[in-house]
């Protein structure tokens, strides 16, 4: 089992729909999460980060954490083709002792005009 | 302001060969790191450095040193060259590491090794 996992895609989502993203991790002791946006050929960026269950907003992002199904989510509101990118999940993982940030291989995303 | 700056943006050694990618960074962030990206693998952590005068081995070390010249500078030095280390390679950098750990990265060098 992968550390952080994401499924590949391409996710396909008609322009205004929620496009949402999806990551599981396999460390139940992990306490902060990321979702990076990285278009083709440029670096990552980081959009949001979440530490505790629930729900963070920011804008047309929400992401959302449940710890106990090892669970972390980006949803994406009224999707504009500038969205268009690949989503990549990191996860602060305990790692029985060695902590590091482990990145999943991320998701494409596809907003269609 | 720059942010986190990376050159060189493109090269393509020989097999063999030797070369240092610099990175540096103008945010005056205590912990720096070199990832490399290649297709299906995800970021890989490379070294980092949590602060001026620290450096320690990330997941895939091997092939490669790195030097934390100052607070602002973070080299990373390919000795000699293999195909296996064509990838895209990224500095980055943050403001304090574990689980704060918000990640601010270079634009990326493209390497390729014939």
């Amino acid at each position: 089992q992968k550390e952080v996992e994401q499924n590949s895609g391409p996710l396909s989502v008609p322009e205004g729909a929620i496009a949402s993203l999806n990551c599981t991790y396999s460390d139940r002791g992990s306490q902060s999460f990321f979702w990076y946006r990285q278009y083709s050929g440029k670096s990552p960026e980081l959009i949001m980060f979440i530490y505790s269950n629930g729900d963070k907003e920011d804008g047309r992002f929400t992401a959302q954490l449940n710890k106990a199904s090892q669970y972390v989510s980006l949803l994406i509101r009224d999707s504009q083709p500038s969205d268009s990118a690949t989503y990549l999940c990191a996860a602060f993982l305990s790692n029985f002792g060695n902590e590091k940030l482990t990145f999943g291989t991320g998701t494409r995303l596809t907003i269609i005009p | 302001n720059a942010g986190v700056t990376q050159t060189p943006k493109f090269q393509v050694l020989k097999t063999g060969q030797s070369m240092t990618l610099q990175c540096a960074q103008d945010m005056n962030h205590n912990s720096m790191y070199w990832y490399r990206q290649d297709p299906g693998m995800g970021l890989r952590l490379i070294y980092y450095s949590a602060s001026e005068g620290t450096t320690d081995k990330g997941e895939v070390p091997n092939g490669y040193n790195v030097s934390r010249l100052n607070k602002r500078e973070f080299s990373l030095r390919l000795e000699s060259a293999a195909p296996s280390q064509t990838s895209v390679y990224f500095c980055a950098s943050s403001e304090v590491g574990g689980i704060n750990e918000k990640l601010f990265f270079g634009s990326g060098t493209q390497l390729s090794v014939l």
